[in-house]
């Protein structure tokens, strides 16, 4: 099984709102990471944990928090986000944070933010 | 079959033809690449990978070639069907650990 989930499939929010996104994985997978999609373009590194604790963060602006509960979990959690942060937010996974397996991509979550 | 010999954006293919999908990555410290597919609405579907020490990997209907030389990946999918319209990216591992994607390739298969 290499089935990661995300959900919400799609979240339109207004740039007041506080919303979370979720992704989860039974693979054992120790890494797992959040992606930036903008239409016609390939997804963008976001955030990646490893063994449960952020390992990087490619300079995202604060209004993106992750959170990473447990091995299986990841959440963004989005607050006083703007109309240009509007893409598909993608969740991967790995076996492990070295970067030199393959990463398993979830559907994503389609979000507007209005 | 078809093929592009530098990367295109686009790809239009006659169902059953070969297709040739080709990408060139930049950091030759790389030493692991990955195909993916991705078709509309959904994520990123892992199609098939190849580590530097190799120059030529196959799996079901997908044949990945990497040139080392000239920093050159392709993909090779024969008898292209419906199912294979999508949007096709490359993607190394490089010394840093971060999947870096290639632009990517749109196919579009024509019955």
């Amino acid at each position: 099984d290499t089935e990661v989930t995300q959900t919400p499939k799609h979240l339109v929010m207004g740039m007041t709102n506080k919303k979370s996104l979720k992704c989860e994985q039974h693979m054992g997978h120790r890494a797992m990471y959040w992606y930036k999609q903008k239409a016609k373009k390939p997804p963008e590194l976001m955030f990646v944990y490893s063994y449960e604790k952020l390992s990087i963060n490619e300079s995202v602006p604060s209004r993106f928090s992750p959170e990473c509960p447990n091995s299986s979990l990841l959440n963004l959690h989005l607050h006083a986000l703007q109309p240009e942060d509007s893409a598909l937010y993608l969740c991967a996974s790995s076996q492990d944070g070295a970067g030199v397996d393959t990463q398993y991509f979830g559907p994503g979550t389609r979000l507007t933010v209005l | 079959g078809e093929s592009v010999g530098l990367h295109l954006p686009t790809l239009s293919v006659q169902e059953g033809d070969n297709s040739i999908i080709n990408c060139a990555y930049s950091n030759s410290a790389s030493d692991y690449f990955i195909w993916y597919k991705q078709e509309s609405g959904k994520g990123p579907q892992f199609i098939i990978d190849i580590r530097s020490n190799m120059d030529k990997r196959q799996g079901q209907r997908v044949t990945v070639l990497l040139n080392k030389t000239v920093k050159h990946l392709s993909l090779q999918i024969a008898a292209t069907q419906p199912g294979d319209s999508a949007v096709y990216f490359c993607a190394e591992v490089s010394n840093d650990y971060k999947l870096s994607f290639g632009a990517g390739t749109t196919v579009t298969v024509r019955a």
